[in-house]
C-alpha cells in the first residue's frame, strides 16, 4: 500500500457519460498530480494541484476538470466520455517539489463502450 | 512534443547481467532525473534519481548515469534478477525558478523482461 488511494479501481461506462474519480493522497502530502495512461503511450501529465489550488496544467481535455477539497482529497471529472478517453488514470502525491519522487497510487482503470 | 523519450519499448536480459535502460530528453531546463519501476496493476513506484549537477548515483544494484552534452540518461541493474521484470519509466523535473511545479514529464517506458 503506497498511501495514495484511488477509487474505483475499474470502471465500464458508456460514451457520453460522466464519471468522477477520486483520489486520496498519502498523509501529508499537499500536492496531488492526476496522469493519464493510454496503451502503449507513457505517463501524461493532466493537471496538478497545491493545498487545494490549480498549479499546473499540462494536456488536458476541456471535458476534464479536477478539484483538490480541504481534506486534499481530489476529483478528477471526464464528461462526454469517448472511445478514445479508456486508459488508465493516476493519481499521485507529493509533500512539495517532486525531486524525490512522488507517490502513485494503483489507478483506476477506465474503460468507455 | 516529447520531451522525455525512451526508444526501446522492450528489452530482453539473462539473470545475472547487466541491464541498460535508455532515455533522452531534448529540454535543457531539466534538473532533477528520475526512474520509476511498474508491475502490471500497480501504480508506479520510485527507484532512483540524479540531480543534473552530477552524473552518476548508486544504489545497491542501481546505478544511473546522466551525460548532459548529450541530454542522455540511462539505468543499470547489475546483477538483473527475474524480479526486475517490469516497466521502467524515465522522468524528469524543470528546474526550480522557471516555473517550477513540480510536475514531472514521462518517458514512454520501456518493458524489461528478465529471463531465469
Amino acid at each position: 500500500d503506497s498511501g495514495v488511494t484511488q477509487t474505483p479501481k475499474h470502471l465500464i461506462t458508456a460514451t457520453g457519460q460522466r464519471v468522477t474519480l477520486r483520489c486520496s493522497p498519502r498523509s501529508g502530502d499537499l500536492s496531488v498530480y492526476w496522469y493519464q495512461q493510454s496503451l502503449d503511450q507513457g505517463l501524461q501529465f493532466l493537471i496538478q494541484y497545491y493545498n487545494g489550488e490549480e498549479r499546473a496544467k499540462g494536456n488536458i481535455l476541456e471535458r476534464f476538470s479536477a478539484q483538490q477539497f480541504p481534506d486534499l482529497h481530489s476529483e478528477l471529472n471526464l464528461s462526454s466520455l469517448e472511445l478514445g478517453d479508456s486508459a488508465l488514470y493516476f493519481c499521485a502525491s507529493s509533500v512539495a517539489r517532486a525531486n524525490y519522487g512522488y507517490t502513485f497510487g494503483s489507478g483506476t482503470r477506465l474503460t468507455v463502450v | 512534443d516529447q520531451q522525455v523519450k525512451q526508444n526501446s519499448p522492450s528489452l530482453s536480459v539473462q539473470e545475472g547481467r547487466i541491464s541498460i535502460l535508455n532515455c533522452d530528453y531534448t529540454n535543457s531546463m531539466f534538473d532533477y532525473f528520475l526512474w520509476y519501476k511498474k508491475y502490471p496493476a500497480e501504480g508506479p513506484t520510485f527507484l532512483i534519481s540524479i540531480s543534473s549537477i552530477k552524473d552518476k548515483n548508486e544504489d545497491g544494484r542501481f546505478t544511473v548515469f546522466l551525460n548532459k552534452s548529450a541530454k542522455h540518461l540511462s539505468l543499470h541493474i547489475v546483477p538483473s534478477q527475474p524480479g526486475d521484470s517490469a516497466v521502467y519509466f524515465c522522468a524528469a523535473s524543470v528546474r526550480r525558478g522557471s516555473g517550477n511545479t513540480g510536475k514531472l514529464i514521462f518517458g514512454q517506458g520501456t518493458t524489461l523482461q528478465v529471463k531465469p
